[in-house]
């Protein structure tokens, strides 16, 4: 299996414009997480998903930020309009549901966004 | 959620084994400990988990302190690779939510050739 897909790897763009983040998880698992990573704050759960549906979206730190799984294998994190502050590391990851105790996460390479 | 407690960075020597230590003096008796790890431009990679007993896979050993108020992950035999950031993480299967990981800040792995 390929793992986790996320792209672009590299993203630079221009305050106030739209950004879309772009992931594919491991084929047959079940759960998807949108995560970010920055110096200060470390790595934050924004999102998940369970079989495409959302579950939990209390880290998504505002309006700005959105997150659709419209099918199993694609899911896109959109940030409208974009902020310097949004400048981080994005990753995706996925996990299969293997019962009580399990739910190891598999990350992808993530994707880094510069907003100037 | 309960915590978990980290030594901010250790350092090692390569081809020596690594203890890296974490405390978890509130944990519940339903709480699973996992490690993951994180080198450099990558994104985090599950290491290991475990609820009483000790465990080992390919890539490391779990010793898990009686009272489970502690644990520790150990990399037997430590390679240039093995440099990342160790977190240690505690999930409760139980409750809502439970597939969410919660990371914390980590030890920083340095290993010297």
């Amino acid at each position: 299996d390929a793992g986790v897909i996320q792209s672009p790897r590299h993203e630079v763009t221009e305050m106030g414009q739209e950004v879309t983040l772009r992931c594919k998880p491991i084929s047959g698992h079940d759960y998807l997480f949108w995560y970010r990573q920055t110096m200060m704050r470390g790595l934050e759960l924004l999102i998940y998903f369970n079989n495409n549906v959302p579950i939990d979206d209390s880290g998504m730190p505002e309006d700005r930020f959105s997150a659709k799984m419209p099918n199993a294998s694609f899911s896109t994190l959109k940030i409208q309009p974009s902020e310097p502050r949004d400048s981080a590391v994005y990753f995706c990851a996925s996990s299969p549901n293997r019962g009580v105790g399990s739910y190891e996460q598999y990350f992808g390479p993530g994707t880094r966004l510069t907003v100037t | 959620d309960a915590k978990t407690t980290q030594p901010n960075s250790m350092e090692s020597n390569e081809e020596e084994p690594v203890h890296l230590p974490c405390n978890h003096s509130t944990i519940s008796g339903t709480d699973y400990i996992h490690w993951y790890r994180q080198l450099p431009s990558q994104g985090p990679e599950y290491v290991i988990h475990g609820l009483t007993s000790n465990v080992n896979n390919r890539m490391a050993s779990l010793a898990i302190a009686e009272d489970r108020k502690s644990s520790t992950l150990i990399l037997h035999r430590a390679t240039l690779r093995d440099a990342a950031v160790y977190y240690c993480i505690l999930r409760d299967p139980l409750i809502q939510g439970a597939q969410k990981l919660v990371f914390g800040q980590g030890t920083r792995l340095t290993i010297n050739p």
